[in-house]
């Protein structure tokens, strides 16, 4: 158990609607990742929260944003779902001295996206 | 730009024999961290080992060992004796401090045989 929660673990919706998943970084953590990992793009970054501050964005589309809130928690939505969007997404988080990112992250379990 | 190379799709290894599954990286910063994650297909994300670049001996944990080769830009993930739990994927990662993001390689299959 790496400590990082997300939630739900599965989802299953529609093209067109819209998701929020959630996560919970490890105690003490201040930074949080999230990725995508779908069969034909592999492992993507997508974006990293610093403290509440958005600190580096990867590969992420206009249709999904995130936000770290006060209590360090993450929330990634993803809006005007595609067929393509299916993947497992995940969260990581990390304690580096002033966002940096040289050392391990932690991922959480994952939350599968399927979207019919 | 910074880029990790997975050359080995899919590996069959025997049970208790040991294994490597290679790795390169390609970066211009002086400063960055090297990192194996295993994949089980269960889903979730282990992390194994880290190896930073200053770091002047080859990282060790437990069966798990590193064998960073700086100016080759390689970081081998080294198993010994494998066990049948050690059937998953494994994917070699790369980070510095000021990128603020970690890129993975395509992962390696490692399945291993009783």
């Amino acid at each position: 158990d790496s400590g990082v929660t997300q939630t739900p673990k599965h989802l299953i919706t529609a093209t067109g609607q819209r998701v929020t998943l959630r996560c919970s970084p490890r105690s003490g953590d201040l930074s949080v990742y999230w990725y995508q990992q779908s069969l034909d793009q592999g492992l993507q970054f997508l974006i990293q929260y610093y403290n509440g501050e958005e600190r580096a964005k990867g590969n992420i589309l206009e249709r999904f944003s995130a936000q770290q809130f006060p209590d360090l928690h993450s929330e990634l939505n993803l809006s005007s779902l595609e067929l393509g969007d299916s993947a497992l997404y995940f969260c990581a988080s990390s304690s580096p001295v002033g966002g940096q990112t040289n050392n391990e992250q932690f991922f959480g379990p994952g939350t599968r996206l399927t979207v019919l | 730009a910074q880029k990790i190379t997975q050359t080995q799709p899919g590996m069959f290894v025997q049970e208790k024999e040991a294994v490597t599954l290679d790795c390169t990286y390609d970066t211009s910063d002086p400063s960055y961290g090297l990192f194996w994650y295993k994949q089980p297909s269960s889903g979730e994300m282990i992390f194994l080992i880290y190896q930073g670049s200053y770091d002047q001996q080859n990282a060790t944990e437990g069966r798990y060992s590193l064998n960073f080769q700086k100016a080759r830009k390689s970081a081998n993930l080294v198993i010994s004796a494998s066990q049948l739990g050690d059937s998953a994927m494994y994917f070699c990662a790369m980070t510095s401090p000021f990128a603020s993001k970690i890129i993975f390689g395509s992962g390696t299959r490692l399945s291993i045989r009783p």
